[in-house]
């Protein structure tokens, strides 16, 4: 089993729908779980951060947590085109502080 | 403004010339690393440092080194580069443990023929 898994879509939306990105991971003493959002040849940029089951909100944006299932997930509310982009799921491997990623999955929403 | 630096952006270099790509950062960051990142394999990590003089290798190190004389800065060296060495680079610091994230730089685009 791969440590980060995402579907790699691409996923498309209409514009003001939910967009929800799936996340999966095998390492079970992983603690810190993270969401980077990539336009297309640009660097990622962290758009939120994880650390406890539950859900967590800032803006348009929800992760989600569940540490028993191994899986986090991200949701994007009211979908707009500039939302368009790939989302990369990263976990934090071990105790050395290696940010592993999972292949991303490509999100496109259609106006 | 609080960033990672990463040179040269673009770089067209023949097999087996020497080259080294710089990353600096000035947020007095611990923790620094270097990915590439091909299609349909994503992102993967290369080497990482936890501080200075203490570096260490990541999935993909064949090729590659790197040194961390002083703690803002994270040289990729590729002694003698192949074309399956082309791919994009980035830099990425982070101010501990790698548990508040990883902030990158820009970019480098290396093609080698």
């Amino acid at each position: 089993q791969k440590e980060v898994e995402q579907n790699s879509g691409p996923l498309s939306v209409p514009e003001g729908a939910i967009a929800s990105l799936n996340c999966t991971y095998s390492d079970r003493v992983s603690q810190s779980f993270f969401w980077y959002r990539q336009y297309s040849g640009k660097s990622p940029e962290l758009i939120m951060s994880i650390y406890s089951n539950g859900d967590k909100e800032d803006g348009r944006f929800t992760a989600q947590l569940n540490k028993a299932s191994q899986y986090v997930s991200l949701l994007i509310r009211d979908s707009q085109p500039s939302d368009s982009a790939t989302y990369l799921c990263a976990v934090i491997r071990g105790s050395q502080g290696n940010l592993i990623f999972g292949k991303g999955t490509k999100l496109s929403v259609k106006p | 403004e609080a960033q990672v630096t990463q040179n040269p952006r673009y770089l067209i270099t023949v097999t087996g010339k020497k080259l080294t790509v710089t990353c600096s950062q000035n947020m007095n960051h611990e923790y620094m690393s270097w990915y590439r990142q091909d299609p349909g394999l994503g992102l993967r990590q290369i080497y990482y440092s936890m501080n200075v003089e203490v570096t260490d290798k990541g999935d993909v190190p064949e090729g590659y080194k790197v040194s961390r004389k002083e703690k803002r800065n994270f040289p990729l060296i590729l002694e003698s580069p192949s074309p399956n060495q082309t791919s994009l680079y980035f830099c990425a610091s982070s101010p501990q443990g790698g548990g508040l994230g990883y902030t990158f730089g820009s970019g480098t685009r290396l093609t080698v023929v």
